[in-house]
């Protein structure tokens, strides 16, 4: 199984601040890789794939970067909307998700 | 716009088979280029892929939950359906299925979109 390890689990921050979350995974899984963002009683939302390829329609303050084991979700100023719980999930083999984080309001 | 709609018993017993649908609008289950995925989260916890399926029946299943799930289609209905076996109070997660694309390497990436969720709590 790959394991997919997320840093911090929670992150208190501004608004307005920069934010970067990390996702590790147990073994390297190329740039198979997704983020999303969820919000309480939601559904997730994808937000990035393929480490770091914006999907239609997400705000570009959102980034993503890292290839291998490493990976990366920037935020570059961030704002009221962006409070939530964000995952990572690889796509490398079968498909599996981060612990997330909670970026919550400093 | 595509939508996903889980339904099922917000209820079952221990031991009993826990089974969902979700009915797939505004556009066709029988896509060529996309699986239909079950994904499921605790309360208060992170996520877990369960299961994927192709409109033809191809399976994927997570392989620690393979030995209870089936997954089932009916591209006539367009839904798709979820069984699990012998559940217990870990089975107890808000339960998603979810659009599964096929964009990358010719196998199923990331889920989108997703269901609103519905509850399922494992209890007597």
């Amino acid at each position: 199984d790959i394991q997919m390890t997320q840093s911090p689990s929670t992150l208190s921050a501004a608004v307005g601040d920069r934010v970067t979350i990390t996702c590790r995974a147990s073994q390297s899984i190329s740039r198979w890789l997704a983020w999303y963002q969820q919000k309480p009683g939601k559904a997730p939302n994808i937000l990035i794939y393929k480490a770091s390829t914006l999907e239609s329609g997400v705000p570009s303050r959102f980034s993503g970067s890292g290839s291998g084991t490493e990976f990366t979700l920037t935020i570059s100023s961030l704002q009221p909307d962006d409070f939530a719980t964000y995952y990572c999930q690889q796509y490398d083999t079968y498909w599996t998700f981060g612990q997330g984080t909670k970026v919550e309001i400093k | 716009q595509l939508q996903l709609q889980e339904s099922g018993p917000g209820l079952v017993k221990p031991s009993e088979t826990l089974s969902l649908t979700c009915i797939v609008s505004g556009g066709s289950i029988s896509s060529s280029s996309y699986y239909w995925g079950w994904i499921r989260q605790p309360p208060g916890k992170g996520l877990e892929w369960i299961g994927s399926i192709y409109y033809s029946g191809s399976t994927y299943y997570n392989p620690s939950l393979k030995s209870r799930v089936t997954t089932s289609v009916d591209t006539s209905k367009n839904q798709f359906s979820l069984k699990l076996t012998s559940v217990t109070a870990a089975d107890t997660a808000v339960y998603y299925c979810g659009r599964h694309a096929i964009a990358e390497a010719n196998r199923p990436n990331w889920f989108d979109p997703w269901g609103q969720g519905t509850l399922v709590t494992v209890s007597t």
